[in-house]
């Protein structure tokens, strides 16, 4: 079964500074990710998703992440923070056999002036 | 221009009274699901419906029920909401769950609480 696991249910940063948000995935088959954006109270919206095209995915909001099958890694960067970019942040598998997206626990992104 | 809509965005009810909660959707997909997220927790999915073929997941108690009578409205019913049933309700939305890496669509979702 696919799974993902957020690291840090918190992380701060200052405005400017480098974004880094840490998403691990298990599975036995080649696994189809996902980062989600979640602003307060609202729906989730797409940043990125991997599709085995490239493993360096570019999404929106200069969001950036990098699929790393040695590391079974997917982690969501952006190079400079900004407020607004103050939001929780979902990393998704999409589930085999469910037709269904599976996802982490999530990682709230707080950006200090 | 909303794609994925859900009304009421808030809604209060009393415990052990039934409620309904509406999505409709204005992309014209095939597939609309439910998810349930409490405070601080991941959308749990609790079912989905691909055209009129209803999925539901294996751990969704039965006090949750769904309807989709047409393409475009999809319904989540609680018959007996409980104390632990309040959360925030997310509807969403994908063109054809085969294709792995399809966007699903959220609406704003609809915050539950029971008194």
């Amino acid at each position: 079964a696919q799974s993902v696991t957020q690291l840090g249910s918190h992380v701060s940063v200052s405005e400017g500074a480098l974004v880094l948000l840490r998403c691990n995935y298990s599975s036995s088959v080649p696994p189809y990710l996902f980062w989600y954006v979640q602003y307060p109270n609202q729906g989730l919206q797409l940043l990125l998703k991997y599709t085995s095209a490239a493993t360096l995915v570019k999404g929106i909001n200069g969001f950036e992440a990098e699929f790393k099958k040695s590391e079974t890694s997917f982690h969501l960067t952006k190079p400079s923070a900004h407020m607004s970019d103050a939001a929780e942040y979902f990393c998704a598998v999409w589930r085999e056999g469910r037709r269904a997206l599976t996802f982490g626990s999530g990682t709230r992104l707080q950006v200090q002036p | 221009d909303a794609m994925v809509i859900q009304n009421p965005r808030y809604q209060v009810t009393q415990f052990g009274k039934p409620v309904t909660l509406s999505c409709s959707q204005t992309l014209n997909h095939n597939v609309m699901y439910w998810y349930q997220q409490k405070s601080s927790q991941a959308p749990k999915l609790l079912f989905h419906y691909y055209d009129k073929d209803f999925n539901n997941e294996a751990d969704t108690p039965d006090n949750f029920q769904s309807r989709r009578p047409n393409t475009s409205f999809c319904f989540l019913d609680i018959r007996s909401p409980g104390l632990g049933d309040a959360a925030m309700y997310l509807c969403a939305t994908s063109r054809d769950p085969q294709i792995s890496t399809d966007t699903q669509y959220f609406g704003p979702g609809t915050r539950l609480t029971v008194l």
